[in-house]
């Protein structure tokens, strides 16, 4: 299974949207709406902030969004805050019942 | 609330076997008919996923790891366990275990222990 492909990087000044995709193929991202998102900052373990393409678990704030189309899911983070830099990974269900991440995706705020 | 906490050898010598234990606290490792996995990170890269077993025991696998990897399950001491067989410095990482994914979890990874590293060198 091949991971799923993010931009190395992408950037924002605070208060900005940035928007991370990742893109996969009809037998993950494209199969089924099992798109899910991390936030890791260093030294500490991933924090699911989406599940199921779009939905947001208990706490997470709204300004996190994700959203899919064909093979490719994106995460948009609207209204950029200092504290949003991390590194981003997407996940994605597969038809043949596994799992399979993102390379993951460096947000700068500048 | 539930919490995860992995445990095991830092350090392993090469051709030799991995064994690590997640311990699940707070909550009942069969309760919630939640899937249990193994997941990794070597220093500065991605994350890649080892399988995932229900508390009766069936599980499913990483294709690429499947060969060297087997995961169980102890339900009377609310654990379960990782092991990895003829290991290289390529399985040198931090090793998480996670709560997911199955229909309970959102078919995600919800719950992260805080990870452990596990080097591998003579």
């Amino acid at each position: 299974q091949s991971a799923l492909t993010q931009p190395p990087s992408v950037s924002g000044s605070p208060g900005q949207s940035v928007t991370i995709s990742c893109t996969g193929s009809s037998s993950d991202v494209g199969y089924y709406n099992h798109v899910s998102w991390y936030q890791q900052t260093p030294g500490t373990a991933p924090k699911l902030i989406i599940f199921e393409v779009s939905n947001r678990p208990s706490g997470v704030p709204h300004r996190f969004s994700g959203s899919k189309s064909g093979n490719t899911a994106s995460l948009t983070i609207s209204g950029l805050q200092t504290e949003d830099e991390a590194d981003y990974y997407c996940c994605s269900h597969t038809s043949s019942i596994t799992w399979v991440f993102g390379a993951g995706t460096k947000l700068t705020v500048l | 609330q539930v919490q995860l906490q992995e445990s095991g050898p830092g350090l392993v010598t090469p051709s030799q076997t991995l064994s690590l234990t997640c311990t699940v606290s707070g909550g009942s490792i069969t309760s919630g008919s939640y899937y249990w996995s193994w997941i990794r990170q070597p220093a500065g890269k991605g994350l890649e996923w080892f399988g995932r077993i229900f508390h009766s025991g069936s599980t499913n696998y990483n294709p690429s790891l499947k060969s060297r990897v087997t995961i169980s399950i102890d339900t009377s001491q609310n654990q379960f366990s990782l092991r990895l067989t003829s290991v290289t410095a390529a399985d040198t990482a931090v090793y998480y275990c996670v709560r997911g994914p199955g229909s309970n979890s959102g078919e995600a990874f919800d719950l992260w222990g805080q990870g452990t590293l596990v080097s591998v060198s003579s």
